[in-house]
């Protein structure tokens, strides 16, 4: 069965910094997907990326990239220059597909102190 | 993308009472919904697969007969939780599977549960 461990339960950093939320996943299938969200605390998941096992290209997205490195089954997320804004609790999750169920993480707090 | 709704957005009932969560899909048809249920400050956790015109699949540990699913409709999944009780307060949220333009899934904003 697939599963998905993150490991930092809180992290607090000041505006600015950059920070880095690692996940790291199990699963036995050679075809899978990989997903992170955000939630802020008004409680909805925002969607920030899906990727394909086949595709391990690392990913920019304004402050945001992503580190996909089958080799250690992770699937880290960091944030540069972080903003007041990108406090929030962020899932790392896992599908067989990329509309099949998800398992999530267990969440990472973020907290940014201006 | 796709929007998902869910309603009612916060609902407070007293123990014993049956409370009914909506899922809709509004611009596209979903032959599969999932429940989910997060407890505060806990992760998601996948209550049950819900399938258009057949019985949900629950996942281990979920009581059926207490949480009951029905999709009736390619746009409409229920969740009743029945006779809830304090420990079944919790946010729950409903995803919804799009095949077009491409296959992939739609979280609702999530239903907040209070039982008294």
């Amino acid at each position: 069965a697939q599963k998905v461990t993150q490991a930092q339960t809180e992290i607090s950093v000041v505006e600015k910094e950059d920070v880095t939320l690692d996940c790291v996943y199990e699963t036995r299938d050679t075809t899978y997907y990989l997903f992170w969200y955000k939630q802020p605390p008004s409680g909805e998941l925002v969607f920030l990326i899906r990727r394909n096992s086949f595709d391990e290209q690392n990913e920019i997205s304004g402050r945001y990239s992503w580190n996909f490195q089958k080799s250690t089954s992770s699937f880290n997320f960091t944030i540069t220059a972080s903003q007041v804004v990108d406090s929030a609790v962020y899932f790392c999750a896992h599908g067989y597909s990329s509309a099949s169920k998800i398992i999530f993480g267990s969440g990472t707090r973020l907290s940014i102190r201006p | 993308g796709a929007v998902v709704s869910q309603h009612p957005s916060r609902v407070i009932c007293k123990s014993g009472t049956s409370v009914k969560i909506e899922c809709r899909s509004l611009d596209f048809q979903a032959t599969t919904m999932f429940w989910y249920r997060q407890f505060p400050k806990q992760s998601l956790m996948l209550m049950a697969t819900s399938n258009e015109g057949s019985k949900a699949t629950y996942e281990q540990g979920v009581e059926k007969d207490k949480f009951l699913i029905n999709h009736a409709s390619l746009t409409l999944s229920t969740l009743t939780v029945t006779s809830a009780h304090p420990e079944d307060s919790s946010f729950y949220i409903c995803s919804a599977r799009a095949t077009l333009p491409r296959d992939e899934q739609f979280f609702g904003p999530g239903t907040r549960l209070t039982v008294l």
